[in-house]
C-alpha cells in the first residue's frame, strides 16, 4: 500500500520563527491534507491540497503531486501552533480511507 | 453549522466487556469515517460509511463492527474488549468521496 512519510519528527523552535514540514509519499495521489491535532487530541483540517500552492494566514501549503511531496509552511509561529502535523493522502483515487504519516510534533516556545 | 460530534467523550472499560462509541456527522455529510489511533500504530482507519453501506474496511479484527443510520449518524462497536483497544476513536465526516474531511474531537478508551 501507499507510504507516507513525513519529517522531520519533532521540531523545536522559539516564537516567531518559521518552519517547514515535508511529507513525502509513495503513489501517485489525487489529494492531500494537512492536518493540525491539539494538545486535546481533535485533528483540525488545515490544507486539501491535491496540487499547487494554497495560503491561510501564516499557513501555506505546496503540494507537487508530479514529484510525490508537499510541504507546509508555517511563518512566525507561535505557541498556539504547538502540537502534531499530520499529512495523509486517500489508499486509492476516490476512497475516503487516508493513510496518514506519523506526523510531527511541533513545541514553540514563548 | 456544527461540527462533528462523537459521544462519549470518556470511557473506561474493562477487558470483556463490549462498548459502543457514537459520532454525528455535520449536517449534509453523508460519508462518515472511523480511526483508531495510539502511540505504537499512529492513525490507523477502521471503516467508512456512506447511505448505510459500509464502503471501506480497515485491517482491524471481527470485534470491530460499525453501522450507519439514515440520518448519517454512525456507531461504532468493539466486542470482547482487549488492553490494546485502549486508543483515542476518532470519527471524520465529509460531503463526499475524495473531499475535505472533518474530524470530531474523539473518544478516549482505556480498556483496563
Amino acid at each position: 500500500g501507499i507510504q507516507v512519510e513525513q519529517s522531520p519528527p519533532d521540531l523545536i523552535l522559539q516564537e516567531g520563527a518559521n518552519s517547514t514540514l515535508r511529507c513525502n509519499f509513495s503513489d501517485s495521489v489525487n489529494n492531500l491534507q494537512w492536518f493540525h491535532q491539539n494538545p486535546w487530541g481533535q485533528l483540525i483540517n488545515l490544507f486539501y491540497i491535491p496540487s499547487g500552492t494554497k495560503q491561510n494566514g501564516r499557513l501555506s501549503a505546496t503540494t507537487v503531486a508530479t514529484e510525490r511531496y508537499s510541504l507546509l509552511y508555517i511563518s512566525s509561529s507561535q505557541t498556539t501552533d504547538s502540537g502534531v502535523y499530520f499529512c495523509a493522502v486517500p489508499t486509492q483515487g476516490g476512497s475516503e480511507k487516508l493513510v496518514f504519516g506519523k506526523g510531527m510534533k511541533l513545541t514553540v516556545n514563548p | 453549522k456544527a461540527g462533528v460530534t462523537q459521544t462519549p467523550r470518556y470511557l473506561i472499560k474493562t477487558r470483556g466487556q463490549q462498548v459502543t462509541l457514537s459520532c454525528s456527522p455535520i449536517s449534509g455529510h453523508r460519508s462518515v469515517s472511523w480511526y483508531q489511533q495510539t502511540p505504537g500504530q499512529g492513525l490507523q482507519f477502521l471503516f467508512e460509511y456512506f447511505s448505510e453501506t459500509q464502503r471501506n474496511k480497515g485491517n482491524f479484527p471481527g470485534r470491530f463492527s460499525g453501522r450507519q443510520f439514515s440520518n448519517s449518524r454512525s456507531e461504532m462497536n468493539v466486542s470482547t474488549l482487549e488492553l490494546g483497544d485502549s486508543a483515542l476513536y476518532l470519527c471524520a465526516s465529509s460531503l463526499r468521496a475524495a473531499e475535505t474531511q472533518y474530524f470530531g474531537p474523539g473518544t478516549r478508551l482505556l480498556v483496563l
